[in-house]
């Protein structure tokens, strides 16, 4: 069983402060999800990626497959970054792959 | 474009009742339909999936069942509700490879009393 390690569990910033969050799993895998779940629940999928290093916006998350380790980073936070972020490997379980969840890390971005 | 449905977004149902959660995807077809739940102060856990009409995988031993009677359709049912049921219950659907990005639902979110 793939075991998901987020840090830290919860982060408060000020405003435009730089954020990372960190995911480490105990098991390969193909690819990972960066997920965003606002305070009402809905749950959107941010990145998801295999390798490297991806960017949209403000934010950033990298990957090392062979550390298995990814990292969010968030650039000039806002207040509306506040969310948790869940880091979600793809974990391959006998022959199918499925998404394996971490607690999540509550980020608060203060003005 | 792709989109996905969820209904209701809020139920408050008594011990014993039946339950009915339906997921509608469009835009795709043959899409792996996925049914999680997050518990109260706890993470998300994948209840069920899918990968075609009728196939249903269930992941964790519960009080709970899926349908896929459409393609595009994923239904989370239960015959009698336990307290432990209450949860927010998310629908997702990825393209037919299981290592393809999962888009979620707006989620439904069930309180047994």
């Amino acid at each position: 069983k793939n075991e998901v390690e987020q840090s830290p569990q919860n982060l408060t910033a000020q405003e435009g402060e730089f954020i990372t969050i960190n995911c480490s799993y105990s098991v390969g895998i193909s690819a990972l999800h960066w997920l965003q779940q606002h305070p009402g629940g809905g749950i959107v999928s941010l990145f998801m990626l295999s390798s490297g290093k991806k960017k949209h916006g403000r934010l950033i998350a990298t990957i090392n497959i062979q550390e298995k380790h990814s990292s969010l980073h968030i650039t000039a936070s806002h207040p509306r970054d506040s969310a948790v972020y869940i880091c979600a490997p793809l974990d391959p379980q006998g022959g199918s792959e499925k998404l394996v969840f971490g607690k999540g890390t509550k980020l608060t971005v203060n003005p | 474009s792709q989109t996905i449905h969820q209904w209701p977004a809020t139920l408050v149902q008594p011990v014993g009742s039946p339950l009915s959660l339906e997921c509608t995807v469009e835009g795709t077809s043959n899409p792996n339909l996925y049914w999680y739940r997050q518990a109260a102060g706890r993470g998300l856990q994948l209840l069920f999936y899918s990968v075609g009409i009728g196939q249903i995988s269930s992941e964790v031993p519960q009080n709970l069942s899926a349908s896929r009677p459409q393609d595009r359709q994923f239904i989370l049912s239960s015959k009698k509700l336990l307290l432990s049921d209450s949860g927010f219950y998310l629908c997702a659907f990825s393209g037919t490879s299981g290592a393809d990005e999962q888009f979620f639902g707006p989620g439904t979110r069930l309180t047994v009393l």
